[in-house]
């Protein structure tokens, strides 16, 4: 079956440390990978997605994610985390062929000043 | 100039009535989704149209139809509101079948009373 999941529910980490969210999944064919952002009250914003190609990626406001396959997991990565980066976060996945993505439950990160 | 837009934001309502939310993209997109995230932040998928044609309709109550008058514009109508309608409805649009993934509404609470 198909599935995402995010063991951390909540992470807090303090302004200029570095942060590693978690994202392992389940799929049966190549996986498109994803992560978004979403500030309280807002839509989900994209941060960066690998589909394809070279196993780290890097998106928007400093975030990278790398493809493990062999342990199925798309971790995000930031090495100095601001005060605004708290968020939930969500990791999801998808595959060729198919519009439906499954998104995991999120990770509320608190950012300590 | 919002890319993915939804009317309204908040929507408060008693139970047994009938509402809509509205949705408009200007990206472009081919397709566009309706996905209700609940109070512990789960999305879930429940419609996605494609270019005006239904092609994912997940296990939801049929007191909730979807109508695309245009591959910009998807509707939500909700007959009979339930307490356990109350949620935030999120709107997305993608192309390539969401490869490059989605672009997200800012969402509609809607809170039944």
């Amino acid at each position: 079956a198909q599935s995402v999941t995010q063991p951390d529910i909540h992470i807090t980490v303090s302004e200029g440390a570095s942060l590693e969210l978690r994202c392992n999944y389940s799929y049966g064919a190549t996986p498109y990978l994803f992560w978004y952002v979403q500030s309280p009250g807002q839509g989900l914003q994209l941060l960066l997605k690998y589909f394809s190609g070279d196993t780290l990626v890097q998106g928007i406001k400093g975030f990278e994610a790398e493809f493990k396959r062999s342990q199925s997991s798309f971790n995000l990565r930031k090495p100095s985390v601001h005060w605004s980066d708290a968020a939930e976060y969500f990791c999801a996945v998808g595959g060729s062929g198919t519009y439906k993505y499954i998104f995991g439950t999120g990770t509320r990160l608190k950012v300590l000043a | 100039d919002t890319a993915v837009s939804q009317t309204p934001k908040y929507l408060v309502t008693q139970m047994g009535n009938d509402k809509s939310i509205k949705c408009e993209q200007n990206l472009g997109h081919d397709t566009m989704y309706w996905y209700k995230q609940d109070s512990k932040k789960f999305l879930k998928i429940m419609f996605s149209y494609n270019n005006k044609e239904l092609i994912i309709n997940e296990t939801v109550p049929n007191r909730f139809s979807p109508k695309s008058p245009d591959k910009a514009h998807l509707n939500l109508h909700i007959n009979s509101l339930e307490l356990g309608d109350s949620a935030v409805y999120f709107c997305a649009s993608s192309q390539d079948q969401g490869v490059y993934g989605y672009t997200f509404g800012s969402g509609t609470r809607l809170t039944v009373v």
